[in-house]
């Protein structure tokens, strides 16, 4: 089993729709999830990390958190097609130990 | 915001020689950096993590032979692809950890060296 799951998509919305990506991972220690943005032959970019249970939103980003259920997800809401990219969710697991998933794939169509 | 820079960000070599890809975080000490490479359409792979002052950890079937890595000071990380062959061709990213209560928290990746092998 990977530590980190993600669905390797590609995943399509309309644009202005709501994006929904999604994120499992094993170590139920696990305090820190982020998420990270790829654009295409360009490194990772930081989107948003979480720590506490919830919802966490910054601008038309949020993050959800559900530590019962291991799991972690990412809404775009108002979609554009620069939000074209490929997704990477991360987790700290509580060995200190960074953990990628390998990315969900994002086409906004205009 | 923790800005991390590589150097350089294209490079081409023939077969055989060697190439050394420095990672640096410009306004924040980084005790520990990342190596990562990544093949076309395909995920990141860690290849080691290299701690300030001691030998780097590499990740299971990365040859620490081949791939050397140095981590002279908080600031710097170097990586040195040795005897680089056409199967060495990658993107190569290195990531530093920002420091809170002795522990890193979220990774900023720099911009990527595109490795090109004759």
């Amino acid at each position: 089993q990977k530590e980190v799951e993600q669905n390797s998509g590609p995943l399509s919305v309309p644009e202005g729709a709501i994006a929904s990506l999604n994120c499992t991972y094993s170590d139920r220690g696990s305090q820190s999830f982020f998420w990270y943005r790829q654009y295409s032959g360009k490194s990772p970019e930081l989107i948003m990390f979480i720590y506490s249970n919830g919802d966490k939103e910054d601008g038309r980003f949020t993050a959800q958190l559900n530590k019962a259920s291991q799991y972690v997800s990412l809404l775009i809401r108002d979609s554009q097609p620069s939000d074209s990219a490929t997704y990477l969710c991360a987790v700290k697991s509580a060995g200190n130990q960074f953990y990628f998933g390998t990315g969900t794939s994002l086409t906004v169509i205009p | 915001g923790a800005v991390v820079s590589q150097h350089p960000s294209w490079v081409i070599c023939k077969s055989g020689t060697s190439v050394k890809i420095e990672c640096r975080s410009l306004d924040f000490q980084a005790t520990t950096m990342f190596w990562y490479r990544q093949f076309p359409k395909q995920s990141l792979m860690l290849m080691a993590t290299s701690n300030e002052g001691s030998k780097a950890t590499y990740e299971q079937g990365v040859e620490k032979d081949k791939f050397l890595i140095n981590h002279a000071s908080l600031t710097l990380s170097t990586l040195t692809v040795t005897s680089a062959h056409p199967e060495d061709s990658s993107f190569y990213i290195c990531s530093a950890g920002t420091l809170a209560g002795g522990s890193y928290n979220e990774q900023f990746f720099g911009p990527g060296t595109r490795l090109t092998v004759l």
